[in-house]
């Protein structure tokens, strides 16, 4: 089945430690999202990417980074530098955008990151 | 004040109800106008997306834009129990970022 697939479901980080979640995608979507969610608050874009090799900050991208070396492939990786990493991690993937036409964003199910 | 306002709910209603879920937004550029529905633990997934303004209808679903009055809808016709979940809006201006509300909490009761 095509599809999104995130990996761990869930995820403990200690003090200081960096941690990397996984997005894998088998729909050959070019683009793809990483978003976080917290309770009370709309889905934040962190890092997106819409071409291997090339990816720009969304709008909480600090203590944050991401890499694009294969097309199906968009890991996160949450860093120490990051002080309130407790959330919900959601990746997308999308078509490449042409021009101002929207492409439909599709979600994987998610990584629930807690810190110890 | 929040780009995109939705109310949290939660939204309580019997099996067969038709549910009204609403967003109002305050940047007029927006140009499309998505819905999600999230089930608790799971990722959001597309119900529908439509662009500027006026109605779209999948079965039961029909989504509604008013850019007059930045208000958009959601309505759900014989809502079934299986409809209850966390229903998010979002919009944007026609690039890639999206800006979410913080999603309607729906309960359908049978």
């Amino acid at each position: 089945d095509g599809g999104i697939t995130q990996s761990p479901k869930y995820l403990f980080r200690k003090e200081g430690q960096n941690v990397t979640l996984s997005c894998e995608q088998n729909l050959n979507h070019d683009a793809m999202y990483w978003y976080r969610q917290d309770p009370g608050q709309g889905l934040r874009l962190i890092y997106y990417s819409q071409i291997v090799n090339d990816f720009q900050k969304g709008d909480i991208a600090e203590g944050y980074s991401v890499s694009r070396e294969k097309k199906e492939s968009f890991p996160l990786t949450v860093t120490s530098a990051q002080k309130n990493p407790t959330a919900f991690y959601l990746c997308a993937s999308s078509t490449k955008p042409t021009g101002l036409e929207y492409q439909p964003q599709h979600f994987g199910d998610g990584t629930r990151l807690s810190i110890l | 004040q929040k780009e995109v306002e939705q109310d949290p709910g939660p939204l309580s209603v019997p099996e067969g109800a038709i549910v009204s879920l609403n967003c109002t937004y305050s940047n007029s550029a927006f140009q499309y106008f998505m819905w999600y529905r999230q089930y608790s633990r799971k990722g959001p997934e597309l119900l529908m997306y439509t662009y500027s303004s006026g109605n779209k209808e999948d079965g039961r679903f029909t989504a509604q834009v008013d850019k007059s009055s930045k208000y958009i809808s959601l309505f759900i016709r014989d809502s079934q129990p299986s409809d209850s979940a966390t229903y998010l809006c979002a919009m944007n201006t026609g690039f890639q970022k999206l800006v979410f509300g913080t999603g309607t909490r729906l309960l359908v009761s049978p």
